[in-house]
């Protein structure tokens, strides 16, 4: 079974800052991708940023970076120019091909400080 | 297009009583989800469903708990006697099939917050 760990409950930082988010996970698939949600307030759940394990090129998306290592099996989140409206609860997940299910981490608590 | 679309945002019962939540999920996806979010056990995937059939239920906590999906628009989770562990937030998602272009992603609604008393 595959298993996701977060290990830091809660981060905060200055706004402006960059903030790094870690992420672990065990598996046994050699195909697979790799999510981080971002869970505001407001409850709902938004793809923040995705990889598939096959790429080596590290994903971004605007202010967001992943920094994936496959053989250390982690995947971290590099927020760059944190603001306000990236305080929320994040979840790093996993999923592997053939399976549609995902499994998700406990979630790290970010915010962001005026 | 519309999201997933949950029904009731909130829900307050008193043990012993049934509940049911509603999903509707974005058209033209195979797969829907149901998880569970608690402080104490985070995101749990109870059950889901590939073109209205239950593919794994492994995740439903116990005989309390069931769902439908009687047609690609909708589905129900039902608890039947509520107990106030059951409370929870609780989220739908769906999914394009891999053939659709599914990128892998989930694509949640709001969620419904269910309090048991």
């Amino acid at each position: 079974a595959q298993t996701v760990t977060q290990s830091q409950p809660e981060m905060s930082v200055q706004e402006a800052e960059t903030v790094t988010l870690s992420c672990t996970y065990d598996t046994s698939e050699s195909n697979y991708y790799l999510f981080w949600y971002k869970q505001p307030p407001s409850r709902q759940m938004i793809l923040v940023i995705r990889q598939e394990a096959y790429k080596q090129q590290n994903a971004t998306e605007n202010r967001f970076s992943v920094n994936f290592q496959k053989a250390a099996k982690s995947f971290s989140l590099k927020i760059s120019d944190s603001q306000l409206g990236d305080t929320a609860m994040y979840f790093c997940a996993f999923g592997h091909f053939g399976n549609e299910k995902l499994t998700f981490g406990t979630g790290t608590r970010l915010t962001i400080i005026p | 297009d519309a999201g997933v679309i949950q029904s009731p945002r909130h829900e307050v019962t008193e043990m012993g009583q049934e509940v049911t939540l509603r999903c509707k999920p974005i058209s033209g996806h195979d797969y829907l989800f149901w998880y569970r979010q608690t402080m104490m056990r985070g995101l749990e995937l109870l059950i889901y469903f590939n073109n209205n059939v239950p593919i794994d239920d492994s995740g439903m906590p116990e005989d309390r708990f069931s769902a439908k999906m009687p047609n690609a628009s909708f589905s129900t989770l039902k608890i039947q006697p509520s107990e106030p562990r059951d409370s929870a937030v609780y989220f739908c998602a769906s999914s394009p099939n891999l053939g659709g272009g599914n990128t892998g992603e989930l694509f949640f609604g709001e969620g419904s917050r269910l309090t048991v008393l």
